[in-house]
């Protein structure tokens, strides 16, 4: 089946833009999560979905970023006023996060991720 | 001080050598311990998982939890130039995982 899927792949915008990033999950999953990676860096988590529960938003760095799931399915990060420090890697993970044993809940399966660039 | 720490590397070895990835935590609940693996512009994927303290070993990867002294280990044995890419760990209690900051292996031919 398919995998999670991030568009648009890279992104070039100049400062002040707003941009948005869409994740497609892995059909079934419940939780959804939003992280990102600058260049020899690790991940900074952003925000995590889990079903009908409210978002796990302690990550966001400033109210510029936001992030909406909609159906519980496809996820919208959105970044509004872009500031070149945003140039990052943004992963989209999802995971089951419920069922079948331990090893279902805890395993993120990730997108390939979106290049943004701001400029 | 983060709660997971990873030795930062970067590392370079030659082929066929044995290479020793390691995270120290200091959240005594996490009980679950994940190693991920992700190549130049692609999405971490998951290499390696377990659960509280041990060994599990898969093919050429051992990976090693000892939760009294909140360390854990991830052996490759006979390491390969398909094995270049950054290593990271991850780890998790109840809440959602968290993720060592990488480290980036390079295996030369």
């Amino acid at each position: 089946g398919a995998g999670v899927s991030q568009s648009p792949s890279n992104k070039v915008t100049e400062k002040g833009k707003d941009v948005e990033l869409r994740c497609d999950p892995i059909s079934g999953h419940t939780a959804l999560y939003w992280y990102r990676q600058s260049l020899g860096q690790g991940l900074e988590f952003l925000i995590y979905f889990q079903g009908n529960s409210a978002p796990d938003k302690s990550g966001l760095p400033s109210d510029r970023f936001s992030a909406e799931r909609t159906g519980g399915s496809v996820s919208t990060l959105t970044i509004q006023r872009t500031q070149q420090e945003d140039s990052a890697v943004y992963l989209c993970a999802s995971s089951l996060d419920r069922g079948m044993g331990a090893l279902a809940k805890n395993i993120q399966y990730f997108g390939a991720g979106t290049r943004l660039s701001v400029l | 001080q983060k709660e997971v720490e990873q030795d930062p590397g970067p590392l370079s070895v030659p082929e066929g050598a044995i290479v020793s990835l390691n995270c120290t935590y200091s959240n005594s609940a996490f009980q679950y311990f994940m190693w991920y693996r992700q190549y130049s512009r692609k999405g971490p994927e998951l290499l390696m998982y377990t659960y509280s303290s041990g060994n599990k070993e898969d093919g050429r990867f051992t990976a090693q939890v000892d939760k009294s002294s909140k360390y854990i280990s991830l052996f490759i044995r006979d390491s390969q130039p398909s094995d270049s890419a950054t290593y990271l760990c991850a780890m998790k209690g109840a809440g959602k995982s968290t993720f060592g900051d990488g480290t980036t292996l390079t295996v030369k031919p």
